[in-house]
């Protein structure tokens, strides 16, 4: 069964510091992966997406992620935290191929401390 | 301006009772979806649909039905059935690509439903 397993359901970090989400998958066939972001209240935002090609991929933002076969990883990065990236973010990978389902991880709130 | 409206965005109902939260979109995509989300456990899928007058069950289908009539709408009810139906729905839709490929699926802004 395809799974996203995300680290630490809440992080903080200070104003300007580096951003770093982990998010690491399992999956039978080669995956699709996804970040999306929600905040209060909303419905979720796509972010950014791997699907194939570059393993380093760019969204909205200023964030990135990069996809690492061998360390089943995709982790979502920052270089500089602004106020307006507190939210929750959630990462995702589809399922069978064929059977366009994603799966979503639990998902992690990041808090920005002024 | 093309997306996803769900209505109402907040809804109140006695246990027991049925209720339909309304799912539209302009997007002309072929694919609908349904998910719960409650605190700490991510979004959960109830059902979806790639094409009118078809659908699947997701992983929590319990409780709950739909129907897709048309292509713009996939309006979900929550029966009585549903033990525990207080939470945050959002419905999302896709466009199918020929080959599989899998592209975005794009997010209604959600309805809090809360059973009292």
């Amino acid at each position: 069964a395809q799974s996203v397993t995300q680290l630490g359901s809440h992080v903080s970090v200070s104003e300007g510091a580096l951003v770093l989400l982990r998010c690491n998958y399992s999956s039978s066939v080669p995956p699709y992966l996804f970040w999306y972001v929600q905040y209060p209240n909303q419905g979720l935002q796509l972010l950014l997406k791997y699907t194939t090609g570059a393993t380093l991929v760019k969204g909205i933002n200023g964030f990135e992620a990069e996809f690492k076969k061998s360390e089943t990883s995709f982790h979502l990065t920052k270089p500089s935290a602004h106020m307006s990236d507190a939210a929750e973010y959630f990462c995702a990978v589809r399922t069978n191929f064929g059977n366009e389902k994603l799966t979503f991880g639990t998902g992690t709130r990041l808090t920005i401390i002024p | 301006d093309g997306g996803i409206t769900q209505s109402p965005k907040y809804l109140f109902r006695k246990e027991g009772q049925n209720v339909t939260l309304s799912c539209e979109q302009n997007l002309n995509h072929d694919a609908m979806y349904w998910y719960r989300q409650d605190p700490g456990q991510g979004l959960r899928l109830i059902y979806y649909s790639q094409i009118v007058n078809d659908f699947q069950k997701g992983d929590i289908a319990e409780g709950y039905s739909v129907s897709r009539e048309k292509k713009e709408s996939f309006p979900l009810t929550v029966t009585s059935a549903q033990k525990n139906p207080t939470a945050f729905y959002l419905c999302a839709s896709k466009k199918e690509g020929a080959t599989g490929y899998t592209d975005t699926q794009y997010f209604g802004p959600g309805t809090r439903l809360t059973v009292l």
